[in-house]
């Protein structure tokens, strides 16, 4: 695998049900971020974890949990989704210097999914 | 308030023809990168090309340019030679400075859809 891969890349879901998205990048880096794409809605950015920590929490909701278990692998864990939680959702990786700006971002295929 | 904005909605392009694709942003910082991203019906972000605030040429990138002209907050790609699989949204991003606390994130603008004609 390289890149950035994400699974699975559908997921239908009632709002009752409790699932997981999975991102894992294999490009060596060290921040990964969560982003959510609603339709005719600019990209907006929900967590980022840097080294590890998480260091950003965009005002999301307590039903998305992220998790960060090593700097290669970067999960969402959702429950009691609302119908307005169906969108796209990517996750990206950079490299982050200490102390410096993020390098370019590099984004996986993303997860549609569909809350019922 | 740092914004991107991206006024193109729609674009069509002729097959072989060049296209440039309109961005503006807002900023106060002084140090700030700008990114181009490519989505696909398939969902993907690719990364097409970068251009940082203090670099004093534009960015090329293959057929990609980036026509940066700083005084006017603009940040425009150039698709030359537009080909049938350039067909896809458009998104420009900024990066912001991290000593505002924001850790260097990207803001995006809404997006460009493409759509080239053969």
């Amino acid at each position: 695998e390289t890149g950035v891969t994400q699974t699975p890349r559908h997921l239908v879901m009632g709002m009752t049900n409790k699932k997981s998205l999975k991102c894992e990048q294999h490009l060596g880096h060290n921040a990964m971020y969560w982003y959510k794409q609603s339709a005719k809605k600019p990209l907006e950015l929900m967590f980022v974890y840097n080294f590890k920590e998480q260091t950003e929490n965009n005002s999301v909701p307590s039903r998305f949990s992220p998790e960060c278990p090593n700097s290669s692998h970067l999960f969402l864990h959702l429950h009691t989704l609302q119908p307005e939680d169906s969108a796209l959702y990517l996750c990206a990786s950079s490299h982050v210097a200490s102390g410096g700006h993020p390098d370019t971002q590099y984004f996986g295929p993303g997860t549609r999914l569909t809350v019922l | 308030a740092q914004k991107i904005t991206q006024t193109q909605p729609g674009m069509f392009v002729q097959e072989k023809e060049a296209v440039t694709l309109d961005c503006t942003y807002d900023t106060s910082d002084p140090s700030y990168g700008l990114f181009w991203y490519k989505q696909p019906s398939s969902g993907e972000m690719i990364f097409l090309i970068y251009q940082g605030s203090y670099d004093q040429q534009n960015a090329t990138e293959g057929r990609y340019s980036l026509n940066f002209q700083k005084a006017r907050k603009s940040a425009n790609l150039v698709i030359s030679a537009s080909q049938l699989g350039d067909s896809a949204m458009y998104f420009c991003a900024m990066r912001v400075s991290p000593y505002g606390g924001s850790q260097g994130n990207l803001i995006f603008g809404k997006g460009t859809k493409l759509s080239v004609k053969p």
